[in-house]
């Protein structure tokens, strides 16, 4: 089953935006893109989706190539607590669940 | 709406004891899933039910575990008997469905975290 492709880890100053990268060169085109972030000791926490168009909420902004084989999670004015590992979710197995990969580390530098 | 509710938050017991994690869904969504979280293979979905059913439970990992349903506001994942190596997480969400986009998104509890000596 396809994973999305994230760098493990990123670092990123307080106060400046904070652009996490996913590949998913291979997703079908009617899958949706999900972001979920799970800080420390926490549950994952939904932030965005999107399908094709770029996507805003008051979380973050959500930027997706118009092929849909990449996107970008933006958060805008990054602050101490957004560190936490950022997952982006855009494919499923074959019981139509979706799958999870390692996501990204951020961490947010003072 | 108080969100996905778990308990307990901690569990630690001893090998070969019964263990039995609680879940309760938000109100209103109609299906329920069980996840498992470890180092070592990050968030793996164990089960997930539709409308109180269990319609996939290939990742449960052997007859140790069970999952019940019997209503709406209400789930139980049990371990019987417990080993080491089930130390993890274990998470539980909820949403009101699989279609896509809004109704698909998962709200997770803040999970179990289960220690098996």
């Amino acid at each position: 089953d396809a994973k999305t492709t994230q760098p493990p880890s990123m670092d990123c100053a307080e106060g400046r935006a904070a652009n996490l990268p996913c590949n998913h060169s291979t997703i079908s085109g009617n899958e949706y893109v999900y972001w979920y972030r799970q800080i420390h000791s926490q549950g994952p926490q939904y932030i965005i989706h999107g399908l094709k168009n770029n996507e805003t909420n008051e979380m973050a902004s959500l930027i997706i190539t118009e092929d849909r084989k990449s996107s970008t999670l933006i958060l805008p004015h990054a602050t101490l607590r957004d560190t936490a590992v950022y997952y982006c979710i855009a494919y499923r197995d074959s019981n139509y669940q979706l799958i999870w990969g390692a996501g990204t580390k951020l961490i947010i530098k003072p | 709406d108080a969100g996905v509710i778990q308990s307990p938050r901690h569990e630690v017991t001893e090998m070969g004891q019964e263990v039995t994690l609680r879940c309760k869904p938000i109100s209103g969504h109609d299906y329920l899933f069980w996840y498992r979280q470890t180092m070592m293979r990050g968030l793996e979905l164990l089960i997930y039910f539709n409308n109180n059913v269990p319609i996939d439970d290939s990742g449960m990992p052997e007859d140790r575990f069970s999952a019940k349903m019997p209503n709406a506001s209400f789930s139980t994942l049990k371990i019987q008997p417990s080993e080491p190596r089930d130390s993890a997480v274990y998470f539980c969400a909820s949403s009101l469905g699989l279609a896509g986009g809004v109704g698909e998104t998962q709200y997770f509890g803040p999970g179990t975290r289960l220690l098996v000596l």
